[in-house]
C-alpha cells in the first residue's frame, strides 16, 4: 500500500538559516511525488512536483527537492528561509488516477 | 493556473442539520474531483473520489450515506453532510484534475470549515 512518512512534526529555524523537510515514501512502481505548503486555515499550494526525469526539481519560492530511488526519499530543501516561510508542509504520492496520499505534515516555525 | 474554488469558506451550523459545500472549477473541465478531510493538526484523508456523471468511490471507513457527493456537471462537485454532528467538525479540501491520467494537472481549492454546535 501506499504511504508517505515525514519524520518531523515539528520544525524551527532561524530566518536565514538553511531547511530540510524529510519525506519518505512507499509505493510499488515509480511514484508521483509532491510538496505543498498550507498557511493556517487556508488550502494548499503546490510548491513542486516529480514525475520522472531530473531528480532535483526546482518549485517556487527558492524550494527544491530531490528524488533519491534508492532512499525512497524525497527531501524538501531550500538555501535561505524566510519568515513568511513559516507554514505547514505536506509531501504526497500520487497514483496515476490523481489519488495523493498524504503524509503527517510538519509544522516549520521561523524564529527572527 | 487553474483555479478551484469552495463555497462557504467557513459554516456553522446546528447538530442535526445537513450542510452542503461546493467546489467549482473556474476555468478547466474537471473530469474528475477530490474530495479531503482534515482534523485540526493532522493530515489530509482522502474521503472520495468523483467523476462526473458517475457514483462516488468512497475510502475505507468513510459512511457514504453521511457524505453524499453529486459531481453533475464537469465544472461542479458538492459534499453534502448530513445531519451533521460535532463529529463532524473539520476543513474540508476539494481537488480537481483535468484529465484521469495526467496528476500534473492537479488543484485544491482553499477549504471550507465546518463547525457543528
Amino acid at each position: 500500500a501506499q504511504s508517505v512518512t515525514q519524520p518531523d512534526i515539528h520544525i524551527t529555524v532561524s530566518e536565514g538559516a538553511s531547511l530540510e523537510l524529510r519525506c519518505n515514501y512507499s509505493y510499488g512502481a515509480t511514484p508521483y511525488l509532491f510538496w505543498y505548503v498550507q498557511s493556517p486555515g487556508q488550502g494548499l499550494q503546490l510548491l513542486l512536483k516529480y514525475f520522472s526525469g531530473d531528480t532535483l526539481v526546482q518549485g517556487i519560492k527558492g524550494f527544491e527537492a530531490e528524488f533519491k530511488r534508492s532512499q525512497s526519499s524525497f527531501n524538501l530543501r531550500k538555501p535561505s528561509v524566510h519568515w513568511s516561510d513559516a507554514a505547514e508542509y505536506f509531501c504526497a504520492v500520487a497514483n496515476q488516477g490523481g489519488k495523493l496520499i498524504f503524509g503527517q505534515g510538519t509544522e516549520l516555525s521561523v524564529k527572527p | 493556473g487553474a483555479v478551484v474554488s469552495q463555497h462557504p469558506s467557513w459554516v456553522i451550523c446546528k447538530s442535526g442539520t445537513s450542510v452542503k459545500i461546493e467546489c467549482r472549477s473556474l476555468d478547466f473541465q474537471a473530469t474528475t474531483m477530490f474530495w479531503y478531510r482534515q482534523f485540526p493538526k493532522q493530515s489530509l484523508m482522502l474521503m472520495a473520489t468523483s467523476n462526473e456523471g458517475s457514483k462516488a468511490t468512497y475510502e475505507q471507513g468513510v459512511e457514504k450515506d453521511k457524505f453524499l457527493i453529486n459531481h453533475a456537471s464537469l465544472t461542479l462537485s458538492t459534499l453534502t453532510v448530513t445531519s451533521a454532528h460535532p463529529e463532524d467538525s473539520s476543513f474540508y479540501i476539494c481537488s480537481a484534475t483535468q484529465t484521469a491520467t495526467n496528476t500534473g494537472e492537479l488543484f485544491f481549492g482553499e477549504g471550507s470549515r465546518l463547525t457543528v454546535l
